[in-house]
């Protein structure tokens, strides 16, 4: 069975700052999905990037970027110049395209402060 | 399309009461999921519709558990004899059928069992 591992529980970062959130998988298929959700207090996630593991070259959504080792099974998250608008819940999710119904198995999240 | 509605916001029950909860998907999206999520976790799958169809459900989705979609719309989730044990955020999400994108999350319905 996949499972994801965050083993950041919390990260700080200073506006303006760069900081990477970490995660780790643990799967046998060659073929998947991996993906940044962002969850602020009392709203709803929001998709922040993804990228399909056959693809080499790491996604990139503007100020978020990742650095995906497919070998080594991690999906770490950068966010470039931090924004106070950035704190939330971070989770990292794994989708395999094998079982058709498309669910994720997600992290247990990493909570960002932004400092002013 | 305002995205995907989820109602109520927040529930208080007494242990052993049936629950409710709906979600609204975005109209267009065929694939509709409810996720659970307690504190300090990430959200864990509980089942999946495709249209009216619930085609899996989790192990965590007891006998007490059930979820419709009538008509492939929106879709309810009743928790009957609530138990403490099920007092977490009940999250629901749809997409596309063949969409390699994410979901579009609801709000969630955060169920406190008293």
């Amino acid at each position: 069975a996949q499972t994801v591992t965050q083993s950041q529980p919390e990260m700080s970062v200073q506006e303006a700052e760069t900081v990477t959130l970490s995660c780790t998988y643990d799967t046998s298929e060659s073929d998947y999905y991996l993906f940044w959700y962002k969850q602020p207090p009392s709203r709803q996630m929001i998709l922040v990037i993804r990228q399909e593991a056959y693809k080499q070259q790491n996604a990139t959504e503007n100020r978020f970027s990742v650095n995906f080792q497919k070998a080594a099974k991690s999906f770490s998250l950068k966010i470039s110049d931090s924004q106070l608008g950035d704190a939330a819940m971070y989770f990292c999710a794994y989708r395999s395209p094998r079982s058709g119904t498309y669910k994720y198995i997600f992290g247990t999240g990493t909570r960002l402060k932004v400092l002013a | 399309d305002t995205g995907v509605s989820q109602d109520p916001r927040h529930k208080i029950t007494k242990r052993g009461q049936n629950v409710t909860f709906r979600c609204d998907p975005i109209s267009e999206h065929n694939r509709l999921y409810w996720y659970r999520q307690t504190l300090g976790q990430g959200p864990e799958f509980l089942t999946y519709f495709q249209n009216e169809a619930q085609l899996e459900k989790s192990r965590l989705l007891s006998d007490r558990f059930s979820a419709e979609r009538p008509k492939g719309s929106f879709s309810t989730l009743e928790i009957q004899r609530t138990e403490q044990g099920d007092s977490a955020m009940y999250l629901c999400a749809s997409s596309f059928l063949s969409q390699g994108y994410g979901y579009t999350f609801g709000s969630g319905t955060r169920l406190t069992v008293v």
